[in-house]
C-alpha cells in the first residue's frame, strides 16, 4: 500500500545550520508529494508541493526534490532560523475513493538561537 | 491562505457522552476531511467526504463516529458514545480539488 517514511524523529540545529530531513515514499501510482509544517498548537500548514510535472518545490527558503529513482522527497534549507522550529511532515496524496493525504511520522526540528 | 475554523478549540467530556466537533471549511471547497493526532504524533486519516457522502474511512473511524454537513453549513464529526481512547486532537481539513488540504487549528478532545 501507499506509505511515507520519515526516519528522523527529532533534529536539533543552531541558527544558520543546513537542514536536511529525510523522506521516502512507496506508491504504485504517480505521486503528488507535499511537505507540511506544524507549529506548536496549530494545524499543519502546506509548505510546498511537488508533482511529476515539476519535480522540485521551493518555498520560504525550503526546497524539496522528487527523485523517482530513490523514491525520496527530502526537505532542505540552507540556513535555518529559530522561527523554523516546528514539526515537519512529509505527505503523499493517495487516491482510492477520493483523495486523501498519507502522512509520515513527522520530524521535530528545534533550532537553538 | 485559506482558513478553516474549528470550534471549540478544547472540549472535555465524560466517557460515554456524545460530542460533536464543528468545522467551518473554506467556502468554495468541495472535499472535507477529519484527521486524528495523538500527543503531537502522526496525523492519522479518519474520513473524507464529498458531495454529501463519505468517500473513504479508515479503521480508526469506528461505528461510533459519524460525519455530516447539513445544508452546506458546518462539517461535523460526532462521536457517540465516547471512549477514553478517543482523547486526541482532531483536525478538520478542506480542499477544492482534493490534493492540497487546508487544515484548521484542531479541537483537543479530552475524555475523562
Amino acid at each position: 500500500g501507499d506509505s511515507v517514511t520519515q526516519k528522523q524523529g527529532q533534529v536539533t540545529l543552531s541558527e544558520d545550520d543546513f537542514l536536511f530531513i529525510n523522506c521516502t515514499y512507496s506508491t504504485t501510482t504517480y505521486p503528488t508529494l507535499l511537505w507540511y509544517v506544524q507549529y506548536l498548537g496549530q494545524g499543519p500548514q502546506l509548505l510546498l508541493k511537488v508533482t511529476t510535472a515539476n519535480n522540485k518545490g521551493i518555498s520560504r527558503g525550503f526546497e524539496a526534490t522528487y527523485d523517482k529513482g530513490t523514491t525520496s522527497f527530502h526537505l532542505q534549507k540552507a540556513s535555518v532560523q529559530e522561527s523554523d522550529s516546528a514539526v515537519y511532515f512529509c505527505a503523499l496524496v493517495t487516491s482510492n475513493m477520493g483523495y486523501k493525504l498519507t502522512f509520515g511520522t513527522g520530524t521535530s526540528l528545534l533550532v537553538d538561537p | 491562505g485559506p482558513k478553516v475554523l474549528q470550534i471549540p478549540s478544547h472540549q472535555i467530556i465524560d466517557m460515554g457522552q456524545m460530542v460533536t466537533l464543528n468545522c467551518d471549511p473554506v467556502s468554495n471547497h468541495l472535499y472535507f476531511y477529519w484527521y486524528k493526532q495523538i500527543l503531537g504524533q502522526q496525523m492519522e486519516f479518519l474520513v473524507n467526504f464529498y458531495n454529501g457522502k463519505v468517500m473513504e474511512k479508515s479503521k480508526l473511524f469506528k461505528d461510533q463516529f459519524s460525519v455530516e454537513r447539513p445544508d452546506g453549513s458546518y462539517f461535523t464529526l460526532k462521536i457517540q458514545p465516547t471512549a477514553l481512547e478517543d482523547s486526541a486532537v482532531y483536525f478538520c481539513a478542506s480542499s477544492l480539488l482534493g490534493e492540497t488540504l487546508y487544515f484548521g487549528s484542531g479541537t483537543r478532545l479530552t475524555v475523562l
